[in-house]
Parts: structure tokens; C-alpha cells; sequence
């Protein structure tokens, strides 16, 4: 069955070093997105990606964060500079249509900041 | 979206059915039902949605109340796997593709 694979599991780094966060979404699927989880808090929205453009953004996801899909299977976030406060959980997903469709999530990725 | 309101947790013993209650009673006609789950720190996973009609699948059973202002999703024989949050989530028809996940219902399945 195919499914949304991350990498790395567990990243960890020091604040104001940048990292990025890999994820290959299922291979027909056309919508993508980030959410992240910090310890004992909610699942939030960071942003959704379609035909190589950001189609929608949170408040989260201020000038620091940025996506990209630079090739056919890789999408990527990239925070430029961590902070304490971005160590979370993120989750890719990935779907076939935007509304009404499943999205598939990935293992997700912990981030440690220190 | 409408908002929803569940539960904060629920017990259930194995091999029973689980209901799990959702109030969205300011759910408008265009908006469906999501229900997703998310097994200690894994990815979240989608389990069914509805918009009026009660659904099944091979995972669960969604019943909506006619009014559409709560539903209930149903593990019909509850195994220890399906420890979980349980997130049941209102989306617009023509919405973003974004899921609002709010602090869903803690189920543990008790042997």
C-alpha cells in the first residue's frame, strides 16, 4: 500500500541553525501539505502546496518557514533560522484532490531544538 | 468551519463497539463530517467522513442525526489497536484543503 514516507525520523539542532525536513508524498497525489504537533498540543495547519505554489498559509508559517517540491517526488519545509519553540512533531501529507479526498499522513519528524 | 465539541476521553472494553460523539450544532448544509485518528504520535489517519447519510467502511461507521447538528462514529468491535484521539473535524465544501484538528477524544481500549 503505498504511503507518505519522512525523513528523518528525529532531527535535532541548535537554535538559529537551519534544517530542513524531507517528505516523499504518494506518488499520484497532487496536494501536499505541513502540520506540526508540539508535545501535548494540537495538531495545527502550517501550509498546503499545489502546482508549485503555496495555495494557502497559516499564521505559523511566518518568513522563517518555506516549501519547495524540487523534483518530482521530494517535498521539502525549511526553517531558516530555529528557535526553541519550533521543536515539534511535523507531519506531511499528501492528497489526490483538495477537498472531499483523505490526505495521507507521514511518520512525521521530531524536531529538537536546543 | 463549524466548530465541534467531543469528549476529552472515553473507555471502551475490547471486542465491544465504541461510540464516539461529535456536537457540531452549527454545522450549515455544504459542510461534512471528518473523522481521523492518531495513534500515540503517529501521523494522523483518516477513518470516514459523511455529509448526511449514515457511511460505512471497512474501519467504522459514521451515523449523522437527521438535524445534522451531531454524529457518532462507531467502532464496531474495538481492539487495543484503536488507542487513540479520535478528531472528529467539520469542513466547507469548497473549503481549503486544510484539516482543523481540535483536542479530540482519547479512547482507550481496555482488555
Amino acid at each position: 500500500e503505498p504511503e507518505v514516507t519522512q525523513t528523518p525520523s528525529h532531527q535535532v539542532t541548535q537554535m538559529g541553525q537551519e534544517v530542513i525536513l524531507r517528505c516523499v508524498p504518494i506518488s499520484n497525489h497532487l496536494y501536499f501539505y505541513w502540520y506540526r504537533q508540539i508535545l501535548g498540543q494540537k495538531v495545527e495547519f502550517l501550509v498546503s502546496f499545489y502546482n508549485n505554489e503555496i495555495s494557502e498559509k497559516s499564521e505559523i508559517f511566518d518568513d522563517q518557514f518555506s516549501v519547495e517540491r524540487p523534483d518530482g517526488s521530494n517535498f521539502t519545509l525549511k526553517i531558516r533560522s530555529t528557535k526553541l519553540e519550533d521543536s515539534a512533531m511535523y507531519f506531511c501529507a499528501s492528497s489526490v484532490r483538495e477537498v472531499f479526498s483523505e490526505q495521507f499522513f507521514g511518520p512525521g519528524t521530531r524536531l529538537t531544538v536546543l | 468551519d463549524a466548530k465541534t465539541t467531543q469528549p476529552t476521553s472515553m473507555d471502551c472494553a475490547e471486542g465491544r463497539a465504541a461510540n464516539l460523539p461529535c456536537n457540531h450544532s452549527t454545522i450549515s448544509g455544504n459542510e461534512y463530517v471528518y473523522w481521523y485518528r492518531q495513534i500515540h504520535s503517529q501521523g494522523p489517519q483518516y477513518i470516514i467522513h459523511g455529509l448526511k447519510n449514515n457511511e460505512t467502511n471497512e474501519m467504522a461507521s459514521l451515523i449523522i442525526t437527521e438535524d445534522r447538528k451531531s454524529s457518532t462514529l462507531i467502532l464496531p468491535h474495538a481492539t487495543l489497536r484503536d488507542t487513540a484521539v479520535y478528531y472528529c473535524i467539520v469542513r466547507v465544501r469548497g473549503n481549503t484543503g486544510k484539516l482543523i484538528f481540535g483536542q479530540g477524544t482519547t479512547l482507550q481500549v481496555k482488555p
